[in-house]
């Protein structure tokens, strides 16, 4: 079965810093797509960041960037300059291709950024 | 304009009574889902639709039954609501197959249901 685990159920930083979000994923598939959610107080969720596994470049967005570590199966999120708006709940999700295409998500970490 | 909508935002509710949560989408994606997120915050999916056909159900109780009218909609009408079924419900949907296929999936704003 897939799983996607997130080992850090809470984290902090401080405004302007730098944090990493851990992530690792279990899968013998070899066509995959990862990606990181972010939901903020507001519930919405909303897309940060995608990988596809074929694609050896890390993908980033402005301040925020992967480490995606094939090999150890491993998907990590760095933000920087964290900003007060990025305090939400991160959610790690792994994809399969197929028909039988679903989300699967970590457990969450809750990054709370302060002033 | 609002690419996945659902409605209640917010459902509360008796337990034993029925009630529906609609969704649309106006992506043009073909393919439609149910999460259930409880209170612990973990998303599991429910149910997905491939062009109006059920192509996922991940052992949901059968008071859960989905509809897909058309591939823009996927409603979810639940019977003889129990207090377990608190939760918050997203709709989502993506683009699967052909041409920009594999997208990622985009979220409604879900709907929180309490059974009281």
């Amino acid at each position: 079965a897939q799983t996607v685990t997130q080992s850090q159920p809470e984290m902090s930083v401080q405004e302007a810093e730098t944090v990493t979000l851990s992530c690792t994923y279990d899968t013998s598939e070899s066509n995959y797509y990862l990606f990181w959610y972010k939901q903020p107080p507001s519930r919405q969720m909303i897309l940060v960041i995608r990988q596809e596994a074929y694609k050896q470049q890390n993908a980033t967005e402005n301040r925020f960037s992967v480490n995606f570590q094939k090999a150890a199966k491993s998907f990590s999120l760095k933000i920087s300059d964290s900003q007060l708006g990025d305090t939400a709940m991160y959610f790690c999700a792994s994809r399969y291709g197929g028909a039988t295409n679903k989300l699967i998500f970590g457990t969450g970490t809750l990054l709370a950024v302060q002033p | 304009d609002t690419a996945v909508s659902q409605t209640p935002k917010y459902l509360v509710t008796q337990m034993g009574n029925d009630k529906s949560i609609k969704c649309e989408q106006n992506l043009g994606h073909d393919t439609m889902y149910w999460y259930k997120q409880d209170s612990k915050k973990f998303l599991k999916i429910m149910f997905s639709y491939n062009n109006k056909e059920l192509i996922i159900n991940e052992t949901v109780p059968n008071r859960f039954s989905p509809k897909s009218p058309d591939k823009a909609h996927l409603n979810l009408h639940i019977n003889s609501l129990e207090l377990g079924d608190s939760a918050v419900y997203f709709c989502a949907s993506s683009q699967v197959f052909g041409a920009g296929g594999n997208t990622e999936a985009f979220f409604g704003q879900g709907t929180r249901l309490t059974v009281v």
